[in-house]
């Protein structure tokens, strides 16, 4: 069973770029949602996909996107970066079928974005 | 909104005592509640879950209960050794798939 996978592992950019994380799920799952987790705290809800649409999204403005693929891999785009972007980016997945509705989550090993 | 919190924020136990992390929840109206591990830089590992209508969850030297009334739930590890040194988080629930609400963690040290 293949885990959470998650690209690039660390990255660096300057205030304004533009930058795209990317998610494998879990197999087995269909549903992908992202967390943002600064220095010291616990890990904040950006949004969720599920069946290729937004299915919940969390106190973060539009600069911050995202897609789901029909192979259930995802995502996260952040247009014009700020300072406050540095963090690092958690995508979790889990498996919303009927039988399988545990609501158990797991994370990649994220990707740590430095905001310069 | 649900606000969870987790006390102490740090904690420091010499090897082979027992650890005991508090997480509390301001709404009880939870579909769950999960803990994870963390080790510096790295991503969350799930330890255990625990749906609403179950009081406690064990996996080997991890036992986790929940007193959903109350808000509370703890996770005791057991005779601690010092690859148990990393972060702690609960997270809550509240339908399933649905976004985790995250305490600030506990961070925790055991000394040889």
């Amino acid at each position: 069973e293949t885990g959470v996978t998650q690209s690039p592992t660390h990255l660096i950019k300057t205030r304004g770029q533009q930058v795209t994380l990317r998610c494998s799920s879990q197999s087995g799952h269909n549903t992908v949602s992202w967390y943002q987790q600064a220095l010291g705290q616990g890990p904040q809800f950006i949004f969720q996909y599920y069946r290729e649409e937004e299915n919940g999204r969390g106190n973060f403005p539009p600069r911050f996107s995202g897609l789901q693929f029909p192979n259930y891999s995802s995502e996260l785009n952040v247009n014009a970066l700020e300072l406050d972007d540095s963090a690092l980016y958690l995508c979790a997945s889990s498996s919303l079928r009927q039988g399988v509705r545990t609501g158990e989550l797991f994370f990649g090993e994220g990707s740590r974005l430095t905001v310069l | 909104k649900q606000e969870v919190t987790q006390i102490p924020a740090a904690l420091s136990v010499p090897e082979g005592e027992n650890l005991v992390l508090n997480c509390s929840f301001t709404d009880s109206a939870i579909y769950n509640l999960q803990w994870f591990r963390q080790d510096p830089g790295k991503g969350l590992t799930s330890l255990l879950l625990i749906q609403s209508s179950q009081r406690e969850q064990t996996s080997g030297r991890l036992n986790a209960s929940l007193d959903k009334s109350s808000g509370r739930s703890t996770l005791y590890i057991a005779a601690s050794q010092p690859g148990d040194s990393a972060t702690y988080l609960c997270a809550v629930a509240k339908a399933a798939g649905n976004k985790l609400t995250f305490g600030g963690g506990t961070r925790v040290l055991v000394k040889p």
